[in-house]
């Protein structure tokens, strides 16, 4: 079954550094987003991406935010410079447009650590 | 924006009973979807079930759209069915999903 991968699994990165996550969207898929879910918390949207433009962000997606679908394959989201308050776990997630279903998978996730 | 509620925040059982986790929407949805976390933070898709009844294994949810509800059945409860539930809806067409705080179930072998 097509699943949706992540890289790294886990990343630790110091205060004031750039971090790029990495995501492989299920291929046949057109709608890709980013959540993130700090520790014990819910999970809460950070951007949408379809035809290769941002549809939606969030408030949290700030500009020390990005993504970017540089292939046919990839879906990056980098953050500049990092903050302690963005350690979570951070998930990608893909979705094919079509009438019968918009249903989202989701990667097992990337946990970043700053420190 | 649509506020989703989830019942109860914790629950505990002996391995072998069976629960019932609900999940309350404000608003009407095109999408529901069930996730379990796991330990290791992995969200796994339980259900895609914006109305009716889907069963799979020991787990079975129903969503009552007209009356905004939706319901998570786990049948005889195993230790490894123990993590965070989450419900999540959207109402749009390809849109982001907006998740519950979840409910947090361990099995007690």
């Amino acid at each position: 079954e097509p699943e949706v991968t992540q890289t790294p699994s886990h990343q630790v990165t110091q205060m004031g550094q750039e971090v790029i996550l990495r995501c492989v969207p299920i291929s046949n898929h057109l709608y890709f987003y980013w959540y993130r879910q700090i520790l014990g918390q819910k999970v809460e949207f950070l951007v949408s991406f379809y035809n290769n433009e941002i549809s939606e962000k969030s408030e949290i997606f700030d500009d020390q935010f990005s993504v970017e679908r540089p292939d046919g394959s990839n879906f990056t989201l980098k953050i500049r410079s990092t903050k302690l308050e963005d350690s979570a776990m951070y998930f990608c997630a893909s979705s094919v447009s079509d009438i019968w279903a918009y249903e989202q998978y989701f990667g097992p996730g990337t946990r970043l650590t700053v420190t | 924006g649509i506020q989703v509620e989830q019942s109860p925040p914790d629950l505990i059982l002996q391995e072998g009973a069976n629960s019932t986790l609900r999940c309350n929407f404000s608003d009407s949805v095109n999408n529901l979807q069930w996730f379990h976390q796991n330990p290791w933070g992995q969200l796994i898709n339980l259900f895609y079930i914006p109305s009716g009844t889907k069963q799979n294994g020991r787990l079975s949810a129903t969503t009552v759209a007209t009356e905004r509800y939706s319901l998570l059945y786990i049948s005889s409860s195993q230790t490894t069915d123990s993590g965070v539930y989450f419900c999540a809806v959207d109402m749009n067409r390809d849109d982001k999903i907006i998740f519950g705080k979840g409910t947090r179930l361990h099995i007690l072998p």
